[in-house]
């Protein structure tokens, strides 16, 4: 099966840049990907990485390691609007289903 | 509709009755899922279909089960519920398996 670690609370200044880290096991591996999700709403995709390094949109920036099993979500300049949840998820398994973390809580403050 | 609707947003149930959550998108996406999210524990799959007509059991099936007879709909059906399945349930779709995922908006289900 597959499982992911990230942390659980984040908590950051405004115009700071924050780092959300994930680690990952999977029986087969096909990506890595984050999503956000804002009190009472829905998650919505943040990016995708396949391949090993950084892809960047905008604030946002993911990095992948597939030898380390691990990623990470960047969020530069935050903003009081970046409060929301973070997960990262991995598409693996024989299936190449979609597998969630259970989440990282990103708090900013002013 | 633009994009995944869920039906009902809310609802509060008897537990032992039977219940349906509706799932409709005009993407066109080969792929829909179903996850239900509890505190703490991220979103957790419970069932999913990759292409209309064939579905597969996620992580947390059992309880609820679902079909796919076009490429738009995706029920869940909880045929007798428990306090345990109070959650919120998301749809979500994407156009290929494991690609981008599209979710709507939820229900929130409370089992009593």
């Amino acid at each position: 099966g597959q499982s992911l670690e990230q942390p659980s609370e984040v908590t950051a200044v405004e115009g700071a840049i924050v780092q959300i880290n994930c680690t990952y096991q999977t029986s087969g591996f096909y990506g890595l990907s984050w999503y956000q999700q804002h009190d009472g709403g829905a998650p919505t995709f943040l990016s995708y990485n396949a391949l090993d390094g950084l892809e960047e949109t905008g604030r946002f920036s993911s990095f992948l390691s597939r030898s380390d099993s691990y990623g990470y979500l960047l969020l530069q300049e935050l903003q009081m609007k970046d409060s929301a949840s973070y997960f990262c998820a991995v598409k693996g398994g024989s299936a190449r289903q979609l597998t969630f973390g259970s989440g990282t809580q990103l708090t900013v403050l002013p | 509709i633009a994009g995944i609707t869920q039906a009902p947003t809310s609802q509060i149930l008897a537990a032992g009755r039977r219940m349906t959550l509706r799932c409709t998108q005009d993407m066109r996406h080969n792929a829909m899922y179903w996850y239900r999210q509890d505190l703490g524990l991220g979103l957790r799959l419970i069932h999913y279909s990759n292409t209309a007509g064939t579905t597969g059991k996620g992580e947390v099936p059992d309880g609820y089960s679902v079909s796919r007879a076009n490429t738009d709909d995706f029920p869940l059906t909880l045929a007798s519920a428990v306090p345990s399945q109070t959650s919120v349930y998301f749809c979500a779709s994407s156009r290929d398996r494991g690609t981008e995922a599209f979710f709507g908006q939820g229900t929130r289900l409370t089992v009593v």
